[in-house]
């Protein structure tokens, strides 16, 4: 079946700093790709998506790339600030049809000033 | 954009008792509602998924007689745990099918059984 695996947390990084965070998949057929976002109270949110191979869905300067080769979506961002903290999930949509969406196990950013 | 809100954000109950949480969509209607669960440093993992008007759908593994959920109306899903023991605490979301701008999700239900 589909999953994703992505990078453990937590991860805390200082103010202006690169992040990455990786993730890759298993799926059958062409999945799309989302990055959600869970600030700390609220619920989940949609931060970017991408829908094909090459394709980069980019958002509030995080962006990830849809690597086919490597079955892989990592998200960068090349200066987080303390609004960035939160968890952040990797997920896929296998595109069958069922809107059942497969997640990983979150990974939390602390930003410090 | 579509709004889920999801009731109660946490709550903590005795062994033995029951708990409802409830997801209404705000400003559309929903007639699927996915539930998920997650347990701690795992992942998030659909449980079910409930429709308006007919039976829940539950995923391989899931007691549909521990978790009862009902899909009311066009804009309301409830899962209720019965008879909840300290293994059920987990944290609980909702989430409606995507519409043009993706998946909404609710805020989440953190469930501690004592």
């Amino acid at each position: 079946g589909d999953s994703v695996t992505q990078m453990e947390g937590p991860v805390t990084l200082s103010e202006e700093a690169f992040l990455t965070i990786n993730c890759t998949y298993t799926a059958t057929g062409y999945p799309s790709l989302f990055w959600y976002v869970q600030y700390p109270g609220e619920g989940l949110q949609l931060l970017l998506k991408a829908t094909k191979a090459d394709d980069k869905g980019s958002n509030k300067g995080f962006e990830a790339t849809y690597r086919k080769e490597t079955t892989s979506f990592h998200l960068e961002k090349g200066s987080v600030q303390v609004s960035d903290s939160a968890v952040y999930f990797c997920a896929l949509d296998s595109g069958a049809g069922s809107y059942q969406l497969t997640f990983g196990k979150g990974t939390k950013l602390s930003v410090i000033p | 954009g579509a709004v889920v809100s999801q009731h109660p954000s946490w709550v903590i109950c005795k062994s033995g008792t029951s708990v409802k949480i409830e997801c209404r969509s705000l400003d559309f209607q929903a007639t699927t509602m996915f539930w998920y669960r997650q347990f701690p440093k795992q992942s998030l993992m659909l449980m079910a998924t409930s429709n308006e008007g007919s039976k829940a759908t539950y995923e391989q593994g899931v007691e549909k007689d521990k978790f009862l959920i009902n899909h009311a109306s066009l804009t309301l899903s409830t899962l209720t745990v019965t008879s909840a023991h300290p293994e059920d605490s987990s944290f609980y979301i909702c989430s409606a099918p995507p519409l043009g701008y993706g998946y909404t999700f609710g805020s989440g239900t953190r469930l501690t059984v004592v």
